[in-house]
């Protein structure tokens, strides 16, 4: 069992936005506002997505948008497109002993 | 091309030992901590082990530590993973990862090699 919790699946067709929730506690999400995500192809490397709660890495699209309320964050992707199918995973600071959380993994799914 | 390339995974009987290797090209790999990452067969991500750019400091999960030991050899641009005492929960895809430095905090990865698999099986 991971550490955050996140939708085991959400789909949405072309054009338009879906929201991936990654539930923590006060220990990693709550805690910190170092949120990111991770985007991974099947068989393909993970990649980097969004940083610090909501910033984007040069190269990544502003459809990409990442936010955070209490214990939850959330990645939201507007214009939704083919090449967005994919699993992302949201990932958090978790303190200086524990250090990392991930979250299980979403199935992303353009209809 | 900025890449990280592993390699040395394969089949392992409990108990034994394997060492990865992680073969970094197209930026400065000594500047950068690194880390590993694995992902048991259909589940998560979760995070295992890092090292600074020395090899002064080293990080482990709890479910590897004492276990598993990350070093790196920064004149052959290669980060390294020794598993020894493998047990069956440590089959997983092996991936390295170069710290992002450009946020609040050096816990963001934002450089992944492609994995190998680890599977430790009788």
């Amino acid at each position: 069992q991971s550490a955050l919790t996140q939708p085991r699946s959400v789909s949405g067709s072309p054009g338009q936005s879906v929201t991936i929730s990654c539930t923590g506690t006060s220990s990693d999400i709550g805690g910190y506002n170092f949120v990111s995500w991770y985007q991974q192809h099947p068989g393909r490397a993970p990649k980097f997505m969004i940083y610090d709660v909501s910033k984007r890495p040069s190269g990544v699209p502003d459809r990409f948008s990442g936010s955070k309320s209490g214990n939850t964050a959330s990645l939201t992707i507007s214009g939704l497109q083919a090449e967005d199918e994919a699993d992302y995973y949201c990932c958090s600071y978790a303190g200086r002993y524990t250090f990392v959380v991930f979250g299980g993994g979403t199935k992303l799914t353009v209809l | 091309e900025v890449q990280l390339v592993e390699s040395g995974g394969g089949l392992v009987h409990p108990g034994g030992s394997l060492r990865l290797s992680c073969a970094a090209s197209g930026f400065t790999f000594s500047s950068y901590w690194m880390h590993w990452v694995r992902q048991a067969p259909g589940k998560g991500l979760v995070w295992v082990s890092r090292v600074n750019s020395d090899v002064s400091s080293t990080n482990y999960a709890d479910s590897v530590k004492g276990r598993f030991t990350v070093s790196r050899d920064n004149a052959k641009n290669t980060l390294y993973l020794q598993m020894n005492s493998l047990r069956a929960e440590d089959t997983a895809v092996y991936y390295c990862a170069r710290v992002y430095w450009g946020g609040g905090t050096d816990w963001y990865f934002d450089l992944w090699g492609r994995g190998t698999l680890v599977t430790v099986s009788s």
